[in-house]
């Protein structure tokens, strides 16, 4: 069956400049997970969403940074007003349920570019 | 805070021999324990895992340990083949304020295979 997809693959963009990300998650998985990492570092959290309920944002670097999962489906990560230290690959993941620590499956990523 | 440590950013390992992957935590709250593993320009894919009321863990070659007084995991693969050369995650898994599972993954560590 179809992975976790995320558009675009390539995202070079300019300083100040907004961006969206996108992730389409596994279908029927209820969780859905946004990373990023930055060169030579490890995975950094920035925010998940589970069911319905209100997502956790504890991860987002700053109020530039937000996403939305609308329908309870698609993601979509914004970052407005890009800096340069927003350049790493984005990565989403999907999981099933609430009901246990499911294994995540990821995405190929994002990678962003800020000039 | 670092909350997932994985100290030693590479490892190399002769074919056929154990390559072992350490990761400690800090936080007492994360209750599962995940190994992943990642390619170049590929998305990280679930190897294994672990609950902690469990010290061990075996599927295959791989096998995880968990201490948890010590606050410490490992990995171990063995016999060690060329195409285990990969990046892989220890990542923590804890039940997140909004009722799923938020998962902190570690720096990652380089492993090498030389055949």
């Amino acid at each position: 069956g179809a992975g976790v997809s995320q558009s675009p693959s390539n995202k070079v963009t300019e300083k100040g400049k907004d961006v969206e990300l996108r992730c389409d998650p596994i279908s029927g998985h209820t969780a859905l997970y946004w990373y990023r990492q930055s060169l030579g570092q490890g995975l950094e959290f920035l925010i998940y969403f589970q069911g319905n309920s209100a997502p956790d944002k504890s991860g987002l670097p700053s109020d530039r940074f937000s996403a939305e999962r609308t329908g309870g489906s698609v993601s979509t990560l914004t970052i407005q007003r890009t800096q340069q230290e927003d350049s790493a690959v984005y990565l989403c993941a999907s999981s099933f349920g609430s009901g246990g620590p499911y294994e995540q499956y990821f995405g190929p990523g994002t990678r962003l570019t800020v000039t | 805070d670092q909350q997932v440590k994985q100290n030693s950013p590479s490892l190399s390992v002769q074919e056929g021999r154990i390559s072992i992957l350490n990761c400690d935590y800090t936080n007492s709250m994360f209750d599962y324990f995940l190994w992943y593993k990642k390619y170049p320009a590929e998305g990280p894919t679930f190897l294994i895992s672990i609950s902690s009321i469990k010290d061990k863990n075996e599927d295959g070659r791989f096998t995880v340990f968990l201490n948890k007084s010590a606050k410490h995991l490992s990995l171990h693969i063995v016999p060690s083949q060329p195409g285990d050369s990969a990046v892989y995650f220890c990542a923590a898994s804890a039940r997140g304020s909004t009722g799923g599972f938020k998962t902190i993954f570690g720096a990652g560590t380089r492993l090498f295979v030389k055949a």
